[in-house]
């Protein structure tokens, strides 16, 4: 079952915040974030994981609600290279564990 | 190279033509991945390479659709009788632990955009 993803789409002006939630039917492990710009390959942002360790590479921060089987990415004071298609992924149980990606949200930062 | 290369970058068939589409993963990434990015979604998993064993193909969505990584580390996705729908962004990913994406991140390539006409 696909992640949803809310909000679908958002329009920002730079220097503004906003959250992206990703929300799953079914137990999460652990959450996966990648941003996706127009043409390009989706870039790693960080992933949650259960006990609430996080690993990633940008200054973006997430939460990660395993009772709720939720995630949120929190993007602050946006910059215009923060535009692009977000992504949650949602690995299964088990071993080996394929990630099924959301919905997708679209982010465009505006001057 | 330092990033996971996948050629060609465009590619247009003709229905009912053979397609294959190449990955070259980071050097010594152990796991690789195929997605399937339709416009303006998610992508979609394929399949998954450990080494050049496939243990995971459930995602193919028809036998049609076939991969191979025979030495482990490049990888062709082959599509035979290619059709409409096939038309998509196929993706490669690769990592560098072998419990797949379970808490690394994966390194995606551009893709391959194929357009079946």
């Amino acid at each position: 079952q696909q992640p949803v993803q809310s909000p679908q789409a958002v329009i920002l002006r730079e220097g503004e915040d906003a959250v992206i939630n990703c929300s799953s039917s079914k137990a999460l492990y652990s959450v996966h974030w990648y941003r996706q710009k127009h043409g390009e390959a989706p870039v790693f942002l960080m992933i949650l994981l259960k006990g609430g360790e996080q690993k990633g590479h940008e200054k973006i921060s997430a939460s990660f609600n395993e009772k709720k089987q939720q995630s949120s990415l929190y993007l602050t004071a946006s910059q215009l290279s923060y535009s692009g298609t977000y992504f949650c992924g949602t690995p299964g149980g088990g071993g080996y564990q394929k990630v099924t990606f959301g919905t997708g949200t679209k982010l465009q930062v505006i001057p | 190279g330092a990033g996971v290369s996948q050629s060609p970058r465009y590619k247009v068939a003709k229905r009912g033509q053979d397609v294959a589409l190449r990955c070259d993963p980071i050097s010594g990434h152990v796991s690789l991945f195929w997605y399937q990015q339709a416009l303006g979604q998610g992508p979609e998993f394929l399949t998954y390479f450990q080494n050049e064993a496939q243990l995971d193909k459930s995602g193919l969505p028809s036998d049609r659709f076939f991969a191979e990584r025979p030495e482990g580390s490049v990888s062709t996705l082959k599509i035979q009788r290619t059709q409409q729908e096939d038309s998509a962004v196929y993706l490669c990913a690769s990592s560098s632990r072998t419990a797949g994406l379970v808490n690394t991140e994966a390194f995606f390539g551009q893709g391959t955009r194929l357009t079946v006409v």
